[in-house]
């Protein structure tokens, strides 16, 4: 069984500052897969940024990136240059490759300050 | 192309009533997989489709609970005999077929159930 943990419920950046919002997760699987997703208030659950475990070098989509210690099991988002539209639910999630499952994370709440 | 279609957006029902929640997938789309999302918490894995294929059920908290998608595109999650417990946003996902794609899944916006 997997498991996904998001320690913290809330965060807030600075607009145009960076940010790191933190996720681990524990498996017995050798081969998994690891996704951010991001969750506006009311609004459809859109993939940020998706990291393939055999993979060491570390995902990156324009200004999401993220760090990936496969042995500590951790998988954290990198937000630069955050903007106001970046204000959101983020939920860490992973599944052990095609077709199966998702297991998610809590989620934590990403306020913007202008 | 279309995202991931689902209808109706809010529905509120009466405890003891059955409601159908419909799931368009994008077209072309194998997988298909349904959640339930409690307020303020991650999604919760509920059943899978492959194509017409119920292959995993084993996240429906009770008999109540039961989907289907008979010609393998739309799927339709049914509860009776609804109880306030069920209130939740149902969300559902697909993902293609392709190489080194299968592992990503496309939410649509989810249904929001309201059990009074």
């Amino acid at each position: 069984a997997q498991t996904v943990t998001q320690s913290q419920p809330e965060m807030s950046v600075q607009e145009a500052e960076t940010v790191t919002l933190s996720c681990t997760y524990d498996t017995s699987e050798s081969d998994y897969y690891l996704f951010w997703y991001k969750q506006p208030p009311s609004r459809q659950m859109i993939l940020v940024i998706r990291q393939e475990a055999y993979k060491q070098q570390n995902a990156t989509e324009n200004r999401f990136s993220v760090n990936f210690q496969k042995a500590a099991k951790s998988f954290s988002l990198k937000i630069s240059d955050s903007q106001l539209g970046d204000a959101a639910m983020y939920f860490c999630a992973s599944n052990t490759g095609a077709n199966s499952k998702l297991t998610f994370g809590k989620g934590i709440t990403l306020s913007v300050r202008p | 192309g279309a995202g991931v279609s689902q209808s109706p957006r809010y529905k509120v029902a009466k405890r003891g009533q059955d409601v159908a929640l419909r799931c368009d997938p994008i077209s072309g789309h194998v997988s298909l997989f349904w959640y339930q999302q409690a307020l303020g918490q991650g999604p919760e894995f509920l059943t899978y489709f492959q194509n017409e294929a119920q292959l995993d059920k084993s996240g429906l908290p009770s008999d109540r609970f039961f989907a289907e998608r008979p010609e393998g595109s739309v799927s339709t999650l049914k509860i009776q005999r609804t109880q306030q417990e069920d209130s939740a946003v149902y969300l559902c996902a697909s993902s293609s077929w392709e190489p080194f794609a299968q592992e990503t899944q496309y939410f649509g916006p989810g249904t929001r159930l309201l059990v009074l």
